[in-house]
């Protein structure tokens, strides 16, 4: 089932301004991951934020992890056309006999940037 | 490196009719491998946990005997949707998940159009 909620479910801004998306989930993990999505594309790894930590940043992408809000937020600084895309959360749990994170994905937020 | 292909891109075939997906990691030995489907505009959903030389793991409401997974080598799985029906058209996605680590690499998504 999916636990991720996201918010908003679309988003529009100009390019050169601030774009922030929030993830809330449910049950308790060991990692949260946001992905993006190109229309009818597959997945581009962003970011990972593991349970033990509360803030990364890579380039121009900064994500906030808050265990006890259950909460996530990735903002993306000085937006450009190309991040146009949709944008995934992922909770992840160790499985036992698994090797990677049994994902769950959030519904997603559609950014549009405008040029 | 890290790269995950699927065969075929994208594949329209008649009800009735069997179709297999392949799912290969080009680089690296996959020890698990997770299938996805996903609807327009909605987010990804888990169908399948696979481990090498194991049976799937299924997750709940998806049909194991509709959706046949086989993770015969480290480098390949294969989602075989038998007997397909215009409501299986649908993106499916696999990722790979290396030895150790949380994280998984993603195929680029095969789109099923079942007529």
């Amino acid at each position: 089932s999916q636990q991720g909620e996201e918010d908003p479910q679309a988003l529009s801004i100009q390019e050169g301004e601030n774009a922030t998306m929030n993830c809330s989930y449910k049950t308790s993990i060991n990692n949260l991951q946001w992905y993006r999505q190109n229309s009818g594309r597959g997945l581009v790894h962003l970011i990972l934020i593991r349970s033990n930590e509360r803030e990364k940043h890579s380039g121009r992408l900064r994500v906030t992890l808050d265990t006890s809000k259950k909460s996530s937020s990735l903002l993306i600084t000085a937006s450009r056309a190309a991040d146009t895309a949709s944008y995934f959360c992922a909770t992840g749990r160790a499985g036992k006999e698994t090797s990677g994170s049994r994902l769950t994905f959030g519904e997603g937020t559609q950014l549009t940037v405008n040029p | 490196g890290a790269v995950v292909s699927q065969h075929p891109s994208w594949v329209i075939c008649k009800s009735g009719t069997s179709v297999k997906i392949e799912c290969r990691s080009l680089d690296f030995q996959a020890t698990t491998m997770f299938w996805y489907r996903q609807f327009p505009k909605q987010s990804l959903m888990l169908m399948a946990t696979s481990n090498e030389g194991s049976k799937a793991t299924y997750e709940q409401g998806v049909e194991k005997d509709k959706f046949l997974i086989n993770h015969a080598s480290l480098t390949l799985s294969t989602l075989t949707v038998t007997s397909a029906h215009p409501e299986d058209s649908s993106f499916y996605i696999c990722s790979a998940a290396p030895g150790q680590g949380e994280t998984q690499y993603f195929g680029p998504g095969t789109r099923l159009l079942v007529l």
